[in-house]
């Protein structure tokens, strides 16, 4: 069965930085483009960042560009978050997302990791 | 970018109830339209795709309907298992984005 297990959250002070995994299985992993999306407590969700299949096509959510970078390892069914210069608004439960396209080609978010938390504090 | 106009941001209904919530976006999306169910605790999971078409393995009582900009997301008849957050999201164009959510308790 399809599985998306998170790693590498954790406490990091202001302009820090932190490297999420997420560890897929269950799945050809190269034939699915992935996203991250957060979710800061008792807040709704928000999408991160896109990458594309072969990892060319990459895309960022205003409120992380230049700051967070995503890349993916097909050979390694992994995929990747490095988040630089955190701030306290980067605090959230980051999930790893596999997206599918639809019938009408748009991109589901068909099965969802549980999350690593991110928390961002002195 | 488009923007994703959910509403309510809350209701409460009893069981037995027809819902609806409604999402309007800042342009034209087509049917580019999905909507998710967020448990206490939980990941989201997809309900509906396409606006209209329901998720393998999701109870008919779960419908959405809609083009263009605005959608409609309906319970037919709610169950107490229905307690949950329900977000809509577009998928015509990178950046993605959500609706702010609806939060619906029983009464």
């Amino acid at each position: 069965q399809v599985q998306l297990v998170e790693s590498g959250g954790g406490l990091v002070k202001p302009g820090g930085s932190l490297r999420l995994s997420c560890a897929a299985s269950g799945f050809t992993f190269s034939d699915h483009s992935m996203s991250w999306i957060r979710q800061a407590p008792g807040k709704g969700l928000e999408w991160v960042s896109y990458i594309g299949t072969r990892g060319s096509t990459i895309y960022y959510a205003d409120s992380v560009k230049g700051r967070f970078t995503i890349s993916r390892d097909n050979a390694k069914n992994s995929l990747f978050l490095q988040m630089n210069s955190l701030r306290a608004e980067d605090t959230a439960l980051f999930y790893c997302v596999r997206n599918t396209p639809s019938w009408a080609g748009g991109d589901v978010f068909d099965f969802w990791g549980q999350g690593t938390m991110v928390t961002v504090s002195s | 970018d488009i923007q994703m106009t959910q509403s309510p941001s809350s209701l409460s209904a009893s069981v037995g109830d027809r819902v609806t919530i409604t999402c309007q976006a800042s342009q034209d999306i087509s049917n580019y339209l999905n909507w998710y169910q967020q448990k206490s605790g939980k990941a989201p999971k997809v309900l509906i795709y396409d606006a209209s078409n329901l998720e393998t393995g999701v109870p008919s009582r779960f419908s959405g309907s809609g083009s263009g900009t605005d959608f409609t997301f309906t319970i037919s008849s709610l169950q107490p298992e229905d307690v949950a957050t329900y977000y809509c999201q577009q998928s015509d164009n990178l950046p993605y984005s959500f609706g702010q959510g609806t939060k619906l308790e029983l009464k």
